[in-house]
Order: C-alpha cells, then structure tokens, then sequence
C-alpha cells in the first residue's frame, strides 16, 4: 500500500523548477504532502481530495488525478529553503492513517 | 500554540529491554499517531488513537504497543528491545485522524538499541 514517489532525489539551482510524482496501486480520496528538513520533524504542506481543485502554497503547488491515482508536487522558482525530503501519504486502506512514501530528496543549490 | 512534544529525545538501550517513549499532542486534537522512520524504509505506521481507543495498527509485531490517556497524551512501549528497533519514532497528533485532517508532527524519539 505504499506510494511509490520519483525522482528518489534531485538537485536543483536556485530558481529551478521541480516536479516530484507520487503513484498508488490503490484508489485514492486523498494526498498529503509533508517535507523533512535534515534533523527537524516532517512539516505538513497540502492536502488534496478527491474531485478538489489544484492546491497552491506559495510557489509550491499540487495537483491529483485520480484517475490514474497519482499527484504531483510543482516547486516553482526553487529557493534555498525548498530543500529538504519531501513525502507524500495515500489514506491506509484500513482508515484513520497515511501510507507514505520512502520520500524525495530536494537539494536546492546557490 | 505549544506543538507536539515528544520525550524523551534521545534514548540509548540494550537488546532485550523495553523502553516507553512519550507524547502530548496539541491542545484540542483528539487523535495521535505513531510513526518508526528508518532511512530504508521511510516512515512507517504504527499506530492510531482516538479518545484511549486503537483505531489502527499497522504491520508491527506485538512487542509495539501504545495506549492514549483522556488528556490525549499517548505512550508507546517496546518491549524485548532488537537492533532492527533502532530508528527515530515520530508522533503526530491531528482533530481527527481522518483523510482530510493535517498531521502535525513531533520532534520525534532517537532510540538505539545496542
């Protein structure tokens, strides 16, 4: 039940765009979006549901097909703070906890 | 609004004991979650509760348990401790632990088990 995110890592350069996919075998009513930065706790950034709209925070924003059980996370105009591993968590079959997936490493250069 | 807060720390044991770890979610959320994240695998779902009853449990052997106290506040207990334990234990707490509800998430436990 575990999503499956890529890229595993990426590097970009300070005003980069990025892109990170997160796939499930299972249907989805939900995505969270949550991003890690080395030694702190996981910080949560967006939820979409099923048949909502396209969600933006700052220039981070998200989308989720739910035909194809997947979203996507768009970091546009990378800053040094974008940096971090960012997760993404489907709903557990089982209800009332997220299934995450092992996370993309985000390192954003000057 | 005071967050998560996780104790201890950080906790260093020996195989074969049994350690408790700590949490006391936000004022006014109703559900606390468990988490072991390990680099391998990610993080990983240990347990849900909501007002002192188990909603869910995830894929962990009997030797993980927890319990919620009508505060809210929630322990998780591991007994007969093995290296394989060694990992960071995240706790997060939320209104109501459904799809729609943002984690908020603790500092997290270091456990090492030697």
């Amino acid at each position: 039940q575990q999503p499956v995110q890529s890229p595993q890592a990426v590097i970009l350069r300070e005003g980069e765009d990025a892109v990170i996919n997160c796939s499930s075998s299972k249907a989805l009513y939900s995505v969270h979006w949550y991003r890690q930065k080395h030694g702190e706790a996981p910080v949560f950034l967006m939820i979409l549901l099923k048949g909502g709209e396209q969600k933006g925070h700052d220039k981070i924003s998200a989308s989720f097909n739910e035909k194809k059980q997947q979203s996507s996370l768009y970091l546009t105009a990378s800053q040094l703070s974008y940096s971090g591993t960012y997760f993404c968590g489907t709903e557990n079959l089982s209800g009332y906890a997220l299934n995450f997936g092992k996370g993309t490493s985000l390192l954003v250069t000057p | 609004k005071a967050g998560v807060t996780q104790t201890p720390r950080y906790l260093i044991k020996t195989r074969g004991q049994q350690v408790t770890l700590s949490c006391s979610p936000i004022s006014g959320h109703r559900s606390v979650s468990w988490y072991q994240q390990t680099p391998g695998q990610g993080l990983q779902f240990l347990f849900e509760y909501f007002s002192e009853t188990q909603r869910n449990k995830g894929n962990f052997p009997g030797r993980f348990s927890g319990r919620q106290f009508s505060n809210s506040r929630s322990e998780m207990n591991v007994s007969t401790l093995e290296l394989g334990d060694s990992a960071l234990y995240l706790c997060a707490s939320s209104l109501s632990g459904t799809e729609n509800s943002p984690l908020h998430f603790g500092n997290g436990t270091r456990l090492t088990v030697t």
